[in-house]
């Protein structure tokens, strides 16, 4: 099955600063690929995805670039503010071409420092 | 308001004592999930259904019943509880055809500790 693995665990920058989350899969088939944040005491929520045919999609201050050739895509998050503080999950889906199979990273605890 | 509700969000019990979780959604979303959430292994999908009457293993199902008799709801099943299903779950909803085709909607999670 997919693996997924994501990188760094934790991740700790200033204010302001940018933050780079970067995670490989395994499945050269997989062609979805989400970002969701966790907030304490919450449920992860869809931030950001890009589909295989695109190698980079943006939203304001966040982007997501996908390299699949080398079977890897990246969360960039430029001008960080304290409440991007959270855990971020990527995860890779599409080998069936349907939602049934979100295979999940093992999250970054990004903490944003005044 | 468009959500997806858990119940309980806290529950704590003994070994064997069967227990339910429920999961409701309100978006009309064919496509239920639950996973389960631990330190440093993410979320690992549990069940999924993709309607009424469909329901299929994820990669963690041993342990563990659901049933879809009805679109909005989704239950969780733990006929005999062990402490290694100890853990955070997460129920969740997507609608298969829509702009956003693959977005999960989670809901707030319900902790489980199971002595």
């Amino acid at each position: 099955g997919e693996n997924v693995e994501q990188h760094p665990s934790t991740l700790s920058v200033q204010e302001g600063d940018s933050a780079v989350i970067k995670c490989t899969y395994s499945d050269s088939a997989s062609n979805y690929f989400p970002w969701y944040k966790q907030e304490l005491g919450k449920g992860p929520q869809l931030i950001i995805d890009i589909r295989s045919n695109v190698g980079e999609k943006k939203d304001q201050r966040i982007a997501v670039t996908l390299n699949k050739t080398a079977k890897h895509f990246s969360l960039h998050i430029t001008e960080t503010q304290p409440e991007d503080s959270a855990v971020y999950f990527c995860a890779v889906s599409g080998a069936t071409g349907t939602a049934s199979k979100l295979t999940f990273g093992t999250g970054t605890r990004l903490q944003v420092t005044l | 308001e468009a959500q997806v509700t858990q119940n309980p969000r806290y529950l704590i019990t003994v070994t064997g004592k069967k227990l339910t979780v429920t999961c409701s959604q309100n978006m009309n979303h064919e496509y239920m999930s639950w996973y389960r959430q631990d330190p440093g292994l993410g979320l690992r999908q549990i069940y999924y259904s993709m309607n009424v009457e469909v329901t299929d293993k994820g990669d963690v199902p041993e342990g563990y019943k659901v049933s879809r008799k009805e679109k909005r709801n989704f239950p969780l099943i733990l006929e005999s509880p062990s402490p290694n299903q100890t853990s955070l779950y997460f129920c969740a909803s997507s609608p298969l055809t829509s702009g956003s085709q693959y977005e999960q909607y989670f809901g707030p999670g319900t902790r489980l500790t199971v002595t």
